[in-house]
């Protein structure tokens, strides 16, 4: 099993859809989780950060569930504006290395 | 307040030839990393910097990769020979805290060896 799996889609969406990604993970250490956007071509920029049961930002919803090793993001009314791809990184091991799923790739179209 | 930087943004190589790579961390961010992203595949860490001291080199694919952070600001990656399935996108990122903090990821240095 890989240490960090995601759902590479794409998630074809129309706007002011709700979007649901899951990120499993092994490491049941782990402590922190975060999910990155990445736009193509670009470098990874934080989202969310998710330290104990979830966060909210506005339209974005991340929830753990550490019993079943997953974080998921929820959007609401999807924009034109978040198609990217959504990386889950998950500290891992004894020194916490960031481990990256392989991303999720949302197209949400007019 | 100045992101991340890499430098270059674009190198083309031949086989056996070497580069450098170039990161410059957020000002005051002790923890810098490397990473890898290989066409088709996720981003693989390399290794983590606290400082000038490399705190975690798990992540380094053989000796022809050379990480170096003198003074602790910013850092090079040197790949000596390099070979063609050195060809991805780098990425730095540095961080104020541990590896469990949020990182911040410069553009990347798109390598490609032909």
């Amino acid at each position: 099993r890989k240490e960090v799996e995601q759902d590479p889609g794409p998630f074809n969406v129309p706007e002011g859809a709700t979007v649901a990604f899951n990120c499993t993970y092994s490491n049941s250490a782990s402590q922190s989780f975060f999910w990155y956007r990445q736009d193509c071509r670009k470098e990874p920029k934080l989202l969310m950060s998710v330290y104990s049961s979830g966060n909210e930002d506005g339209r974005f919803t991340a929830q753990l569930n550490r019993a079943s090793q997953y974080i998921s993001l929820l959007i609401r009314d999807s924009k034109l504006s978040d198609s990217a791809t959504y990386l889950c990184v998950v500290p891992s091991g004894g020194s916490y290395i960031p481990t990256f799923g392989r991303g999720t790739s949302l197209i949400v179209h007019p | 307040e100045a992101g991340v930087t890499q430098f270059p943004s674009h190198s083309v190589i031949e086989k056996g030839q070497t580069v450098t790579l170039r990161c410059d961390p957020i000002s005051g961010h002790d923890n810098l990393y490397w990473y890898r992203r290989v066409m088709g595949k996720e981003i693989k860490f390399l290794l983590h910097f606290v400082k000038e001291s490399k705190q975690d080199e798990s992540g380094m694919p053989n000796n022809r990769f050379l990480a170096e952070r003198t003074g602790g600001t910013y850092s090079t990656l040197k790949v000596q020979p390099a070979e063609l399935e050195d060809s991805g996108v780098y990425f730095c990122a540095s961080s104020l805290w541990t590896t469990k903090d949020t990182q911040y990821f410069g553009p990347g240095t798109r390598l490609t060896v032909l």
